[in-house]
């Protein structure tokens, strides 16, 4: 079974900061990678995701990913954060090929301090 | 406008009621999902269906049913035997295949009393 750990729970950064979310799986076959974004009072949204190509994504607002297959990683990065970044972020895995039920992390509180 | 709609916003029951969240979409979507958000748990899924008349338990199915009768409604009934039914509930939606992103609603907060 598929699993996706988020390392960091809480983060709380000053504006210009960099960001960098942990996210790891565990899948030994070819993953679908997801982040979504859930801001304050709104849908949950796609940010960017990750099928096959380069293994480096960009999404909305500024924010990138690099899938590591040697490490089983996606980590989601910025390189300054905006208070409107506030949000609470979700790594998200699936099995590529045919239907399989995607697995989402526990998510990471991001708190951007103007 | 495309999307997914859930009602209500806020939800209260008292204890042994079985409650029905309503889910609409409007994007064509063959599959939908019901999540359950927790503080500290992420989405879990409870069920999902790919397509009409047909629907699969996801990791925490018991005390809820469905039901997918018309492809762009997915209702999920709370049943009295959910023994911890207070969370937020989120509905969703995408293409054939299911494999690709995720369209979610609102959510609907149920608080049972």
């Amino acid at each position: 079974a598929q699993s996706v750990s988020q390392h960091n729970h809480h983060v709380i950064l000053s504006e210009a900061a960099s960001l960098e979310l942990g996210c790891n799986y565990s899948y030994g076959g070819t993953v679908n990678l997801f982040w979504y974004v859930q801001y304050p009072g709104q849908h949950l949204q796609l940010l960017l995701k990750y099928f096959s190509g380069d293994p480096l994504v960009k999404g909305i607002k500024g924010f990138e990913a690099e899938f590591i297959k040697s490490k089983f990683s996606f980590n989601l990065r910025k390189p300054s954060v905006q208070w409107s970044d506030t949000a609470e972020y979700f790594c998200a895995v699936n099995a590529s090929g045919g239907y399989q039920k995607v697995t989402f992390g526990i998510g990471t509180k991001l708190q951007v301090i103007p | 406008d495309g999307g997914i709609t859930q009602s209500p916003k806020y939800l209260f029951r008292k204890e042994g009621q079985n409650v029905t969240l309503s889910c609409e979409q409007n994007l064509n979507h063959d599959a939908m999902y019901w999540y359950r958000q927790d503080p500290g748990q992420g989405l879990r899924l409870i069920y999902y269906s790919q397509i009409v008349n047909d629907f699969q338990k996801g990791d925490i199915a018991e005390g809820y049913s469905v039901s997918r009768e018309k492809k762009e409604s997915f209702p999920l009934t709370v049943t009295s035997a959910q023994k911890n039914p207070t969370a937020f509930y989120l509905c969703a939606s995408n293409g054939a295949g299911g494999w690709d992103e995720q369209f979610f609603g609102p959510g609907t907060r149920l608080t049972v009393l």
